[in-house]
């Protein structure tokens, strides 16, 4: 078992639609959640992080954390083309792990107008 | 504020070469780690370094190296270049603890001939 799957793609949205992208992790000790937009050709790009159980919000974006089962996603609303990237899942252990991130492999979403 | 900064942008070496990459974190940033991310995946966690010591490394050879100097910058380094080292390094800095979000440099893009 990966330590970090997200749900496989690539994910294909209509522009102004919702797009929902999932993640699960297998650490019970996991403390920090991040998700990263990742442009092609370039560096990943923090979007959100998510600490407790509950959802957070910024602007279109909604992360949602649950440790129980061991689930955290993101949602986008209205989605527009410039959104059409790969989003990467992140988790930290936290205490000694310090700062290792462990990442999934990435959703691919293309939103088309 | 400038962002993290990594240098070369880009690097084509042969196999058995040895190489550098630089790293300068976020103003105030006393902690950088180092990924490996090759096309198609997730970063993969190499080294963490804070307050110049290391705090965490990744499940990769004893040829891969790195330190971290006075003021935060950080250096990796690479012995003995395999094809299957080909991959974009990317350097992120944080200000420290475990649960503080990691911001990405631009990386370097490596090419083994």
């Amino acid at each position: 078992q990966k330590e970090v799957e997200q749900n496989s793609g690539p994910l294909s949205v209509p522009e102004g639609a919702i797009a929902s992208l999932n993640c699960t992790y297998s650490d019970r000790g996991s403390q920090s959640f991040f998700w990263y937009r990742q442009y092609s050709g370039k560096s990943p790009e923090l979007i959100m992080s998510i600490y407790s159980n509950g959802d957070k919000e910024d602007g279109r974006f909604t992360a949602q954390l649950n440790k129980a089962s061991q689930y955290v996603s993101l949602l986008i609303r209205d989605s527009q083309p410039s959104d059409s990237a790969t989003y990467l899942c992140a988790v930290s252990a936290g205490g000694t792990s310090y700062g290792k991130l462990t990442f999934g492999q990435g959703t691919i979403l293309t939103v088309h107008p | 504020d400038t962002g993290v900064t990594q240098s070369p942008t880009h690097l084509i070496k042969t196999r058995g070469q040895q190489v550098t990459l630089r790293c300068s974190p976020i103003s105030g940033h006393k902690s950088v780690s180092w990924y490996q991310q090759v096309l198609g995946q997730g970063p993969q966690f190499i080294f963490q370094y804070y307050e110049k010591e290391e705090r965490g490394r990744g499940n990769f050879p004893d040829r891969f190296s790195a330190r971290q100097f006075p003021n935060y910058s950080s250096e990796l380094n690479v012995n003995a270049l395999l094809l299957g080292d080909s991959a974009l390094y990317l350097c992120a800095s944080s200000y420290g603890t475990s649960n503080q979000p990691q911001h990405f440099g631009d990386g370097t893009r490596l090419s083994i001939l």
